[in-house]
């Protein structure tokens, strides 16, 4: 089984920053890489796919980069409906797996 | 629009059954693999499950395999997630999730329906 990894696990931001969210995979999961936001009380919603293109309707704030096992989220500037916990996944390998999540939260 | 609706869930002693449904609307149901992820309470996301466009294809977590069967009738756009033996540990929020249509990224979710496994 891939383990996902996120780092940090939490981060205290203020709106208008950069964030960048990390997310490592045990071994190479090639670019099959998934990034999801999701807010209390709500399902989860797909932000990037293929590790760095974005989904139908998101902000071009959102970028993702990376391949292999390092990957990374980068919101340019961080809104206040961006508060919430970003979760990354793999699905080059049975079973899908998903990092621990990371929450960020308004400082 | 691609909507997704899941139902079925509720109250159940361990060791009991349920069986959940996801109905499919605004997109060609049998063209696209679907998944179940499910979060327990203040927990992360853990895929459960996916079945492919055709439903012969089926794949299982290991914490569920022999105990839940994913399936689905595209006569009726809808998916199935049949839960056997259950266990506290299967308390969750069940997500199904519409996928890509070649890979298993889930791109449209539902809000969820929720388990809980209590004596």
């Amino acid at each position: 089984e891939i383990v996902m990894t996120q780092s940090p696990a939490s981060l205290s931001v203020s709106p208008g920053e950069r964030v960048t969210l990390s997310c490592r995979a045990s071994q190479s999961v090639t670019s099959k890489l998934a990034w999801f936001q999701q807010k209390p009380g709500q399902a989860p919603r797909l932000l990037i796919y293929g590790a760095s293109t974005r989904a139908t309707g998101i902000p071009a704030r959102f970028s993702g980069s990376g391949s292999g096992a390092e990957f990374t989220l980068t919101i340019s500037s961080l809104q206040s409906e961006d508060f919430a916990v970003y979760y990354c996944q793999q699905y080059n390998n049975w079973p899908l797996t998903f990092g621990g999540g990371t929450k960020v939260e308004i400082k | 629009e691609v909507q997704l609706v899941e139902s079925g869930g509720g109250l159940v002693q361990p060791g009991e059954s349920l069986r959940l449904s996801c109905a499919a609307s605004g997109f060609t149901f049998s063209s696209y693999p679907i998944t179940w992820v499910r979060q327990a309470p203040g927990k992360g996301l853990e895929w459960v499950s996916a079945i492919n466009g055709g439903g012969y294809n089926t794949y299982y977590a290991d914490s569920v395999k022999g105990r839940f069967t994913i399936s689905r009738d595209n006569s009726k756009n809808t998916l199935y997630l049949q839960m056997n033996s259950l266990r506290a540990e299967d308390t969750a929020v069940y997500y199904c999730a519409q996928t890509g249509i070649s890979y298993y990224y889930m791109d449209v979710w539902g809000k969820g329906t929720a388990v809980t496994v209590s004596s």
